[in-house]
């Protein structure tokens, strides 16, 4: 089962900050949290990733509260291409030689619709 | 650069009927994954190369479930003797180190319908 709960679905006008909202209350302390998300027809794509301190880059943030059973994701300026299904996973990470718990357990994620 | 690429893109197949799935991953990858999507749903884990060794199959629905990849690079999903319930995308994903740790990168997806 996946560790994470995000909202269904989630509507946001062109332009605007879209901020994707995930729990992860039993996240332990090796395991990062993970965006990836999800076009029409298309395979997942990697978003941003990050464990304890926030993290920016060229397509979006990710903001970690302090006790890390939380997140959010920021897209700062929703454009209509930003339509898409987000994934938050949480999953143990770096450089690793196998060991079941590095897979990607995707849940149901959040459906952001980006309106005109 | 080029990403993961599969082929083909759509396939029908009757019940019954045997199916091959291509995926190209990315030039220089150690690690590849497939995953199943069902219709609505997130995908799941099938089964995980680490070059040519295939170290974990057990997300594979039935022995009917077959993967390879010879040459640590290609790979290619068999599934013998379809039936509806195998409808979904098929999704293969690479990831440049050992382990499945590192970030992994998906293609496209092959859109498999049983009829």
């Amino acid at each position: 089962d996946a560790k994470t709960t995000q909202p269904t679905s989630m509507d946001c006008a062109e332009g605007r900050a879209a901020n994707l909202p995930c729990n992860h209350s039993t996240i332990s302390g090796n395991e990062y949290v993970y965006w990836y998300r999800q076009i029409h027809s298309q395979g997942p794509q990697y978003i941003i990733h990050g464990l304890k301190n926030n993290e920016t880059n060229e397509m979006a943030s990710l903001i970690i509260t302090e006790d890390r059973k939380s997140s959010t994701l920021i897209l700062p300026h929703a454009t209509l291409r930003d339509t898409a299904v987000y994934y938050c996973i949480v999953r143990v990470a770096g450089r690793g030689y196998g060991g079941s718990q590095g897979n990607l357990i995707f849940g149901k994620g959040t459906k952001l619709s980006v309106k005109p | 650069g080029a990403g993961v690429s599969q082929s083909p893109r759509y396939k029908v197949a009757k019940r019954g009927q045997d199916v091959a799935l291509r995926c190209d991953p990315i030039s220089g990858h150690v690690s590849l994954f497939w995953y199943q999507q069902a219709l609505g749903q997130g995908p799941e884990f099938l089964t995980y190369f680490q070059n040519e060794a295939q170290l974990d199959k057990s997300g594979l629905p039935s022995d009917r479930f077959f993967a390879e990849r010879p040459e640590g690079s290609v790979s290619t999903l068999k599934i013998q003797r379809t039936q509806q319930e195998d409808s979904a995308v098929y999704l293969c994903a690479s990831s440049l180190e050992r382990g499945r740790q590192e970030t992994q990168y998906f293609g496209p997806g092959t859109r498999l319908l049983v009829l």
